[in-house]
């Protein structure tokens, strides 16, 4: 299968820092990445669609302004939690798909463990 | 509503016997995709297997197959042969084609912790 990866896969930051999460297609172009939550044992929530070269789509109730996303190509996506807050430590984990279709595959990356401070 | 639900909170089996994870689904679409994802305590999600809506046959993927009754709106995952490296989290997952408007869009199950007894 096709081999997503997240940087990094953690990170323990001060509350009111802003951090960065990466997520790479390695070995395809990714038309459209998305951005999950997830807390322990609890299925993902679903944060944002992003596709490339246009602005990512929030779902209802994600500040759009606390979780800054950017799909820059078509291989990179990030994801920036500005000025976190504990409430904000969780594992975020990205996703990648190559098609549109409901039969295309979404591969996810290893995922990222925020712990705010 | 739901529109994934799965059962089962937690299952065991023991190591070598078949088991078979719940999951049904509420949808209006006539095109939608189910898939099954596995999360072991490192966190990755694994792709397992995947069934269209339009498939006549049954999918299966090595010891992973999928038990697809449309009418009955269920897509259970068995699991043969079960191997202590299978405990691990179980997602059910459809993506529904809503008119082409989904964007590829998942919708998750709940999960299904599965512990494979030796």
């Amino acid at each position: 299968g096709a081999v997503v990866s997240q940087h990094p896969s953690r990170v323990i930051c001060k509350s009111g820092t802003s951090v960065k999460i990466e997520c790479r297609s390695l070995d395809f172009q990714a038309t459209t990445m998305f951005w999950y939550r997830q807390f322990p044992k609890q299925s993902l929530m679903l944060m944002a669609t992003s596709n490339e070269g246009s602005k990512a789509t929030y779902e209802q109730g994600v500040e759009k302004d606390k979780f800054l996303i950017n799909h820059a190509s078509l291989t990179l996506s990030t994801l920036t939690v500005t000025s976190a807050h504990p409430e904000d430590s969780s594992f975020y984990i990205c996703s990648a798909m190559s098609g549109g279709h409901f039969t295309d595959t979404q591969y996810f990356g290893p995922g990222t463990r925020l712990t705010v401070l | 509503a739901q529109k994934i639900t799965q059962t089962q909170p937690g299952m065991f089996v023991q190591e070598k016997e078949a088991v078979t994870l719940d999951c049904t689904y509420d949808t209006s679409d006539q095109s939608y995709g189910l898939f099954w994802y596995k999360q072991p305590s490192s966190g990755e999600m694994i792709f397992l297997i995947y069934q269209g809506s339009y498939d006549e046959q049954n999918a299966t993927e090595g010891r992973y197959s999928l038990n697809f009754q449309k009418a009955r709106k269920s897509a259970n995952l068995v699991i043969s042969a079960s191997q202590l490296g299978d405990s691990a989290m179980y997602f059910c997952a459809m993506r529904e084609n809503a008119g082409g408007t989904s964007y590829g869009k998942l919708t998750f199950g709940q999960g299904t912790i599965l512990t494979v007894h030796p």
